[in-house]
């Protein structure tokens, strides 16, 4: 059985950094991508990046570019993501989604983890 | 940037059928899109319905489809059921990014 797990919820002062992770199971974690998906409260979802977990390839939305760095293990099967330099505007829970690699195939997500960006 | 336009919300009877559409800013959306369609409910995670224009996860009622119309990506909801009440997601592919709509309100009246 395919299962993501995020880690928990996480609370920052504008300015810090964040990492969040995502482990896989039930699958071979290096046929897939690991994309990044971030939903504001009360907003829509909003795409901001992925990894190709077989060679590591990213890319990343222009929206967050510089600021945002997804990288992998594949040891441990696992993705993360690290949100620089934060803002209000950053607070949002954040989900993993996997895509069958380069075949537009979404199948399963992480549960959510909550960034709550605030002085 | 690439903007992906959604009906902001609908309404639909019991029993009823509705179509979502899905819009590019840049042009026509193609298979080439990969169109992917989410439905969310208040509070939970976005489940994936549809992927790659028109194909069911296996987890997805056959009251479901997706398909293109008139240079869109749209989501065919037949025989409406009271749980299809939520939120809907279409996701295209932008070579090498990716874009979310801004999503449908469906309301189930």
């Amino acid at each position: 059985q395919v299962h993501l797990v995020q880690s928990g919820t996480e609370v920052k002062k504008p300015g810090a950094s964040v990492q969040i992770s995502c482990k896989a199971s039930g699958d071979t974690f290096t046929n897939y991508g690991i994309h990044w998906v971030r939903q504001a409260p009360g907003q829509r979802l909003e795409w901001i990046g992925w990894i190709n977990a077989g060679n590591g390839n990213t890319q990343y939305s222009p929206s967050l570019q510089g600021r945002l760095t997804v990288t992998r293990d594949t040891s441990a099967s696992t993705a993360y993501m690290d949100l620089s330099s934060l803002r209000s505007e950053d607070t949002a829970v954040y989900f993993c989604a996997r895509e069958f690699f380069a075949s537009g195939i979404f199948d399963y997500g992480g549960q959510g983890t909550l960034v709550t960006v605030s002085s | 940037q690439t903007v992906v336009t959604q009906e902001p919300s609908l309404t639909v009877s019991p029993g009823g059928t509705v179509t979502l559409t899905c819009a590019f800013s840049t042009g026509a959306v193609t298979n080439t899109h990969w169109p992917n369609w989410f439905q969310q409910k208040p509070g939970q995670v976005p489940m994936p319905l549809i992927h790659t224009t028109n194909n069911r996860h296996s987890w997805t009622p056959a009251r479901f489809s997706g398909s293109l119309l008139g240079g869109k990506a749209a989501l065919t909801l037949s025989n409406v059921q009271p749980e299809d009440e939520a939120e809907y997601y279409c996701l295209l592919h932008d070579s090498p990014l990716w874009v979310f709509g801004g999503g449908t309100k469906l309301t189930v009246l």
